[in-house]
């Protein structure tokens, strides 16, 4: 069965600098959702998008701003990176639409700031 | 107090054993997760419970909404078993609140 797919899978960047990842959820799921790890950290919850628009805002620096397209793809933009922006960042969709709320996770991609 | 708490924080056991991980949480929740998390990084969700109990193989979650308590078996656990076991509860219909995790070993 089709999984949730990200991309890249391993990201290095400097501190300034801007980075673009995306999440291409599972096949006919509506939702996405992305969390953010820290080394040694649980996960925290970034913001999320149902049917392209955004449906929830957690602790999302202004830094960062994210989009769900036509598609469903998403993409998390962060600009002017800094060192403690190094984590794993997970990307989850569901099929809210469908009544089907459990989260289904990507592999991550992981990001470090040097 | 965080909204999620799991313990014990670490455990290892021998092969065999029983396993069991608890998830307390202070707030309404619509549903919870039990996520697994492995060395490499990657999450996958074992269950997701509302109510009640539910088995996939050697694996039992249940809940207790009254109380706000959840708990993860594993029984005739394994070496591959090792790994970091989440609890996360879903606010609504979105965002997940994740516990601290629990790292389990499982010695041969």
């Amino acid at each position: 069965a089709a999984g949730v797919i990200q991309s890249p899978r391993h990201l290095i960047k400097e501190k300034r600098e801007t980075a673009t990842l995306k999440c291409y959820p599972i096949p006919r799921h509506d939702t996405v959702y992305w969390y953010q790890q820290g080394p040694g950290q649980d996960p925290q919850f970034l913001i999320s998008f149902y049917e392209k628009m955004q449906s929830d805002k957690g602790s999302i620096p202004d830094r960062f701003s994210a989009q769900q397209f036509s598609d469903y793809h998403s993409e998390l933009n962060m600009s002017s990176l800094e060192l403690g922006d190094s984590a794993l960042y997970f990307c989850a969709s569901s099929s809210i639409l469908r009544g089907s709320y459990e989260q289904y996770f990507g592999p991550g991609t992981r990001l470090t700031v040097t | 107090k965080n909204e999620v708490e799991q313990s014990p924080q670490n455990l290892t056991a021998q092969e065999g054993e029983f396993i069991t991980i608890n998830c307390s949480y202070s707030v309404g929740i619509s549903a919870l997760h039990w996520l697994q998390q492995h060395p490499g990084g990657g999450i996958v969700s074992l269950f997701m419970l509302s109510s009640g109990k539910k088995k996939h193989g050697r694996l039992i979650a249940t809940i207790n909404i009254q109380e706000k308590h959840s708990s993860l078996h594993i029984t005739a656990s394994h070496p591959r078993d090792s790994a970091v076991y989440i609890c996360a509860v879903m606010e609504g219909a979105q965002k997940l609140v994740f516990g601290q995790g629990t790292r389990l070993t499982i010695n041969p």
